[in-house]
């Protein structure tokens, strides 16, 4: 692995059901975060996790819940997937939280839910 | 409330210079980046500011004004490989990134 890698690159979920975006990491990298990016919007922050073992809510978090295990695993479900959680998923990492934080992008999850 | 715009949309001719700007209104300011994000592709750094002034990388330039909260990002000698959505983000007071919507920039030949 190098980098940060996504999976799945794509799902088509039925509403209502449940699903698991995964991501690793292999930079060590402490903090990891998860966004959303929609047509003519920014990138928007779902949750985010400081360093293993903690974890944040960011802009829009209702809907989503994430778990840091461990440095490199930052998973994020989706308990009941609604219409409006159709969009491109990118999970980032940067060495550590606050000051400068260059984040790293995985490769995305294109969801849509019908 | 915090707010980052930039254009939706520019044109620019292969071999030209093209600024891209961003203006922001955040609660703190703890720096600024550029990134691109080539169509399906992740977003990749560019550049970073947290003084005013300008950083120059290669091709690539970025200048930051912090009274007038207000950034730019030049590319001199533009490519086709540059056509792209270029990304303005800023770090709050709580060192998180918030994101404008991006610039799509098309490069006619």
């Amino acid at each position: 692995i190098a980098g940060i890698t996504q999976a799945p690159t794509s799902q088509i979920l039925a509403a209502g059901r449940r699903m698991t975006l995964r991501c690793t990491q292999d930079m060590r990298h402490n903090a990891m975060y998860w966004y959303r990016q929609d047509l003519g919007l920014g990138l928007r922050l779902i949750h985010y996790s400081n360093t293993a073992g903690t974890t944040g809510k960011g802009e829009v978090p209702d809907g989503y819940s994430v778990s840091r295990a461990n440095t490199d695993d930052f998973p994020l479900t989706l308990a009941s997937a609604v219409p409006s959680q159709t969009s491109v998923y990118f999970c980032a990492s940067s060495e550590r939280e606050g000051t400068y934080n260059e984040q790293f992008f995985g490769p995305g999850t294109r969801l849509t839910v019908l | 409330g915090q707010n980052i715009d930039q254009p939706t949309e520019m044109t620019a001719t292969e071999g030209a210079i093209v600024q891209i700007n961003c203006t922001y209104q955040t609660s703190g300011f703890n720096g600024l980046f550029w990134y691109q994000q080539h169509a399906g592709e992740a977003p990749t750094f560019l550049s970073y500011n947290v003084l005013d002034g300008l950083e120059e990388k290669g091709r690539f330039s970025s200048f930051l004004s912090r009274s007038k909260g207000y950034s730019y990002l030049l590319l001199k000698e533009l490519q086709m490989k540059d056509s792209a959505s270029y990304l303005c983000a800023v770090a709050d007071s709580n060192y998180q990134l918030i994101w404008g919507a991006g610039t799509k920039l098309i490069i006619k030949p």
